[in-house]
């Protein structure tokens, strides 16, 4: 089946720390993948993503990689903003147009 | 081109009272997917459907819940009969096909 396991939060770090969220998933077939962020009470808003195997997605300072040999795409940020406080979703997107959602880790940045 | 809409944002009822949340999608988007997210908790997929289809349910409460996608109009979560477990923010999102999914700023319901 499909599914997508995300490092438990929550998670605080220090303004300027590196961030690193790690997420593995299980699925058929060659997914696309997926980092959504969701900030105090709004709606997900897509943060990077990429289609195939090596792809790197990135965005506002975010990256992930789409490591297939290990199933991962950990989302790193090498310094981390106070306004980069938010709730961080991995996702998966396989055949049929399912979408499949990691738990959410909850991200604290200290001034 | 507008984002996706929900309405109402914030929705107060009674226990026993029917809820209903409706969701707009983005122009052009014929996917459409209901999600659960309960307090201090993760995202809960609910239903999946397509105009005038249901594609997917596996996520519905067997019970008070029902959802359509009119051929016309936005598509409708219904939950008859709300008890105080209900209470929760309800996520819409649109899709074009196989691409990343646009999520509407949701609907908090509150049961009372």
């Amino acid at each position: 089946g499909n599914s997508v396991t995300q490092m438990e939060g929550p998670v605080t770090l220090s303004e300027e720390a590196f961030l690193t969220i790690n997420c593995t998933y299980t699925a058929t077939g060659y997914p696309s993948l997926f980092w959504y962020v969701q900030y105090p009470g709004e709606g997900l808003q897509l943060l990077l993503k990429a289609t195939k195997a090596d792809d790197k997605g990135s965005n506002k300072g975010f990256e992930a990689t789409y490591r297939k040999e290990t199933t991962s795409f950990h989302l790193e940020k090498g310094s981390v903003q106070v306004s980069d406080s938010a709730v961080y979703f991995c996702a998966l997107s396989n055949t049929g147009n399912q979408f499949y959602f990691g738990t959410g880790t909850s991200l604290t940045v200290i001034p | 081109n507008a984002g996706v809409m929900q309405n109402p944002r914030h929705l107060v009822r009674r226990r026993g009272q029917e809820a209903r949340l409706r969701c707009s999608p983005m122009k052009g988007h014929s996917h459409v997917y209901w999600y659960r997210q309960l307090p201090e908790e993760g995202l809960k997929f609910m239903v999946y459907l397509q105009k005038e289809n249901i594609i997917d349910e596996s996520g519905m409460p067997k019970e008070r819940f029902s959802a359509e996608f009119p051929k016309e109009g936005p598509s409708i979560l219904r939950i008859q009969q709300v008890v105080r477990g209900d209470s929760a923010a309800y996520f819409c999102a649109s899709s074009p096909g196989r691409h990343e999914q646009y999520f509407g700023p949701g609907t908090r319901l509150t049961v009372t």
